[in-house]
């Protein structure tokens, strides 16, 4: 059973506007929370994180929600650029490893 | 710091072969992760080190899989008796225990395709 769902594997979005991208998991312990960004032939690269005692964590166009009574976090991007199209997975932090979900490709279209 | 490495980038076996991919965390790091993904699929976890301890083992890890950190520094992931089904991205991570050790920074991967 999958503990960590994307459940869009892909979003596309004109340039300037918001792009949300959403994540849904099964557990209740989980308490820590990561977007990565994924370019091709690259490995993944760390985004923006959040602690299960916070509800939103910002950090300049990037700002990540999470609501534990609905198991859900999503990643907003503010305004969207061309240079954001890439895949996002959304993973937790259990003491070492992390789970990751399938991925969203992102397409910020000009 | 040049970040992760990870050697080979690509390669390309036949099967029952052996292969033995390394990889270089950033060098302070002290835990040191190996995860492999497939087309359209998140990285999936196998094992991880803290310095020269192998602490946990995915079930993905099957017996034909082994990694080693013999010095607490580079890391070796050795697959015996290659199948078909091997074939993935291999990825190495590295973070640093202490504040923001949950952010994991990846390698570039190895691409291994069993044919």
């Amino acid at each position: 059973d999958q503990q960590v769902k994307q459940n869009s594997p892909s979003l596309s979005v004109q340039e300037g506007r918001i792009s949300i991208l959403n994540c849904d998991y099964t557990n209740s312990m989980f308490d820590y929370f990561l977007w990565y960004k994924k370019y091709p032939a690259e490995g993944p690269t760390f985004l923006i994180s959040i602690s299960s005692i916070k509800d939103k964590n910002e950090d300049g166009r990037f700002t990540v929600f999470l609501n534990k009574s609905a198991k859900h976090l999503s990643l907003h991007i503010v305004p969207s650029q061309p240079g954001d199209s890439a895949v996002y997975f959304c993973a937790t932090s259990d003491a070492g490893k992390s789970t990751f979900g399938d991925g969203t490709t992102l397409t910020v279209k000009p | 710091d040049t970040g992760v490495s990870q050697n080979p980038r690509h390669k390309i076996t036949k099967r029952g072969q052996n292969v033995t991919f390394r990889c270089d965390p950033i060098s302070e790091h002290n835990r040191l992760y190996w995860y492999r993904q497939t087309l359209g699929q998140g990285p999936e976890f196998l094992t991880y080190f803290q310095n020269e301890a192998q602490l946990e083992k995915s079930r993905l890890l099957s017996d034909r899989f082994s990694a080693e950190r013999p010095k607490g520094s580079f890391s070796t992931l050795e697959i015996q008796r290659t199948e078909q089904g091997d074939s993935a991205m291999y990825l190495c991570a590295s973070s640093l225990v202490g504040a923001g050790w949950r952010e994991q920074f990846f390698g570039p991967g190895t691409r291994l395709t069993v044919l």
